[in-house]
C-alpha cells in the first residue's frame, strides 16, 4: 500500500496567518483527498485534489479559504488561509487508486493545527 | 447529513473479551469499509465488504453487512491492549466519496 508523508505534523499559528500542509506519496496515485477532523470526531471531506486542474470542493469549503495544489501524481498541498481559532483541527491527506470507491483509502498521520 | 452513525460511541472491555461495534448508513452502497485510528495517527484500512457479501473475516476481525437494514458490525475477538483505538466505518456508493461514520472509541484494559 502507498506510504504517505504529511508535513508539518503539528503547528501552532497566529490568527490571520496562513499555513501550507504538504502531502507526499511514494507512488503515483489517481485520487488524493483532504479531510478535516475535529478531535474525537469523524472526518469531513474538504476537497479532492485533481492533477492538472482545479480541486473539487465539498459544500461549505471554498478555494479562497483552502487553496489546493496538485502539480503531479505524487504530491499535493493544502493551504489554510487567514486562520481563525475555528480552523483548529486535524487535517488529513489520503489517497486511493481509483475514483469509484472500490479501493481502500490510505492516510497520512495528519497535521494537528492550533490557532491562537 | 449523510454521515453514518456508529454505536456505541465508546466501549471499554477487558483484554481477551470480544468487542462489537455497529455502523448504520443512509443510502445504498457499493461497499463498506472499516478503519482503525490510533491516537495521534491517521486511519488504517482494516477490511472491505462488498454490498453482495454478508460476512467477511480477517484474522481476529469479523464484519457483517445487512443491506436490508443498512447496517454493518465489526467484531474483534480476543481483544488486546493494542486494539485500543477509534474505529470508523466508511461507505461508498460508486463515486469517489467515502461517507465516514461517527466512530467508536475502544479501550481495552490489560
Amino acid at each position: 500500500s502507498a506510504v504517505i508523508s504529511q508535513k508539518p505534523s503539528r503547528d501552532i499559528c497566529q490568527r490571520g496567518t496562513s499555513l501550507t500542509i504538504q502531502c507526499q506519496v511514494d507512488s503515483q496515485v489517481t485520487m488524493m483527498f483532504w479531510y478535516r477532523q475535529q478531535p474525537g470526531q469523524s472526518l469531513t471531506l474538504i476537497a479532492t485534489a485533481n492533477q492538472g486542474s482545479e480541486a473539487t470542493y465539498e459544500s461549505g469549503f471554498v478555494i479562497d479559504k483552502f487553496p489546493i495544489s496538485r502539480p503531479n501524481l505524487t504530491f499535493s498541498t493544502l493551504t489554510v488561509s487567514n486562520m481563525s481559532p475555528e480552523d483548529s483541527s486535524i487535517y488529513l491527506c489520503s489517497v486511493a487508486g481509483t475514483g469509484d470507491g472500490n479501493q481502500p483509502q490510505h492516510f497520512g498521520d495528519g497535521t494537528r493545527l492550533s490557532i491562537l | 447529513s449523510q454521515q453514518g452513525e456508529e454505536d456505541p460511541q465508546a466501549l471499554s472491555i477487558q483484554e481477551g473479551e470480544n468487542a462489537t461495534m455497529n455502523c448504520s448508513y443512509k443510502t445504498s452502497i457499493n461497499n463498506l469499509q472499516w478503519y482503525r485510528q490510533n491516537s495521534g495517527r491517521g486511519l488504517v484500512h482494516l477490511i472491505l465488504i462488498r454490498s453482495n457479501e454478508r460476512e467477511k473475516h480477517s484474522g481476529r476481525l469479523r464484519v457483517t453487512l445487512d443491506t436490508s437494514k443498512k447496517s454493518s458490525s465489526l467484531l474483534i475477538t480476543a481483544s488486546r491492549a493494542a486494539d485500543t483505538a477509534s474505529y470508523f466505518c466508511a461507505s461508498t456508493s460508486g463515486t469517489y466519496k467515502y461517507i465516514f461514520g461517527t466512530g467508536t472509541r475502544l479501550k481495552v484494559l490489560a
